[in-house]
């Protein structure tokens, strides 16, 4: 079956470390898109990509970076200049204007 | 004021009750307009997807929009306890970087047995 997989489903991270959350899909899709989600903020865009070896920043890209080496992955990496990383992640993908297809997220927790 | 307003409830309706969700925009280039469902802890599904304005309906839900006020519905008929979940309305333009969707916070819904 064709979807978005993300993955870990929980991932705990300490003071200074950075982490790389993994998003692959086998949509064929050009476009893919990270969002952070926190309670009462709705989806932000972090980074997005139309293309491989291309991306671009969106509204709250600082202390983030990703890169687009293969048209099916698009990993996010969360450095240590993130001061408040604890959040809900979320992958997707999209071929056209005709929506997203979301993956099943990524729960990043600061210990 | 924002691209994209939704009042983000909570919203609470007997089962069997008609739902009413509600966006409006600002942007006059948006022209793909979708709603998402969303249950807790999971990413958001896909549940309408409607080009420019008027109606369109696939079984319970119909989403309507009007360009002309810059404003999209969904309505949930005969709601279920199943249909307990956030609801997202989200819109873009149309070619290129106007692909990238622009979203609503989002509509908790609880539809109680």
């Amino acid at each position: 079956d064709g979807g978005i997989t993300q993955s870990p489903k929980y991932l705990f991270r300490k003071e200074g470390q950075n982490v790389t959350l993994s998003c692959e899909q086998n949509l064929n899709h050009d476009a893919m898109y990270w969002y952070r989600q926190d309670p009462g903020q709705g989806l932000r865009l972090i980074y997005y990509s139309q293309i491989v070896n291309d991306f671009q920043k969106g509204d709250i890209a600082e202390g983030y970076s990703v890169s687009r080496e293969k048209k099916e992955s698009f990993p996010l990496t969360v450095t240590s200049a993130q001061k408040n990383p604890t959040a809900f992640y979320l992958c997707a993908s999209s071929k056209e204007a005709h929506g997203y297809t979301f993956g099943s997220g990524t729960r990043l927790t600061v210990v | 004021q924002k691209e994209v307003e939704q009042d983000p409830g909570p919203l609470s309706v007997p089962e069997g009750a008609i739902v009413s969700l509600n966006c409006t925009y600002s942007n006059s280039a948006f022209q793909y307009f979708m709603w998402y469902r969303q249950y807790s802890r999971k990413g958001p599904e896909l549940l309408m997807y409607t080009y420019s304005s008027g109606n369109k309906e696939d079984g319970r839900f119909t989403a309507q929009v009007d360009k002309s006020s810059k404003y999209i519905s969904l309505f949930i008929r005969d709601s279920q306890p199943s249909d307990s979940a956030t609801y997202l309305c989200a819109m873009s333009g149309s070619g290129g970087s106007n692909y990238k969707l622009t979203f609503g916070k989002g509509t908790l819904l609880t539809v109680n047995p």
